[in-house]
């Protein structure tokens, strides 16, 4: 069975710009959470979803927003990209939300020139 | 905030010891789990330790959990070169996973 893939797995962006990020969760897998991590703040929860809509949300501003799909897959975007949006966000897939134990996947590596 | 604190923040070892790592949390769990990092690469889950016990063993890792002084600590006994990784705890409070800070763990051959 595959794994979370992440795609891109590399991405540079300018300030300004927006970006998507997409993740295909494990076949079956139909809850998607999304993480950013970064050297400072360490891993943080940015968002869930299930059956394509949000479950929870983490701290962040709302220029971070994402979408799920009928077939489980997921999108995040960043608009309006900061500096500091440069991290690596990682996808995380489980059977549902219940379920504790996460499946990640690879990341996406943003830098924001 | 993080939910959680993990200590040493860098540990480095010789292969065939083991390897102690902490975690400190600040609410009250349902469960708290174990995430090993390798380098820029996604978390891989290695064990999940319910509220009501108190150790827990898988292969060569034995977690234990201290309700009463919000902690767990993470050995992996005759450590080897390949378990070079950086190592999280997370906990679920409210049903966002926090991770703590993360153990660097250096393993040389």
């Amino acid at each position: 069975k595959a794994g979370v893939t992440q795609t891109p797995r590399y991405l540079i962006k300018t300030r300004g710009q927006q970006v998507t990020l997409s993740c295909s969760p494990i076949s079956g897998h139909r809850s998607v959470s999304w993480y950013q991590q970064t050297p400072g703040q360490g891993l943080q929860f940015l968002f869930e979803y299930f059956s394509e809509t949000q479950r929870n949300k983490g701290n962040f501003p709302g220029r971070f927003s994402g979408r799920q799909f009928s077939n489980s897959r997921s999108e995040m975007n960043v608009s309006t990209l900061e500096l500091g949006d440069s991290a690596l966000y990682l996808c995380a897939s489980s059977p549902r939300p219940q379920d504790e134990k996460l499946f990640f996947g690879s990341g996406t590596q943003l830098s924001v020139l | 905030s993080q939910q959680g604190e993990e200590d040493p923040q860098a540990l480095s070892i010789q292969e065939g010891e083991n390897a102690t790592m902490n975690c400190s949390y600040k609410t009250s769990i349902n469960n708290l789990q174990w995430y090993r990092q390798n380098s820029g690469r996604g978390l891989v889950h290695l064990i999940l330790i319910r509220s009501n016990e108190r150790e827990k063993h898988s292969g060569r890792l034995r977690v234990t959990l201290d309700t009463s002084k919000k902690s767990s600590s993470l050995l992996i006994t005759a450590s080897r070169a390949a378990d070079t990784a950086s190592y999280f705890c997370a906990t679920d409070p409210a049903r966002k996973l926090i991770f703590g800070t993360g153990t660097r763990l250096q393993v040389f051959p």
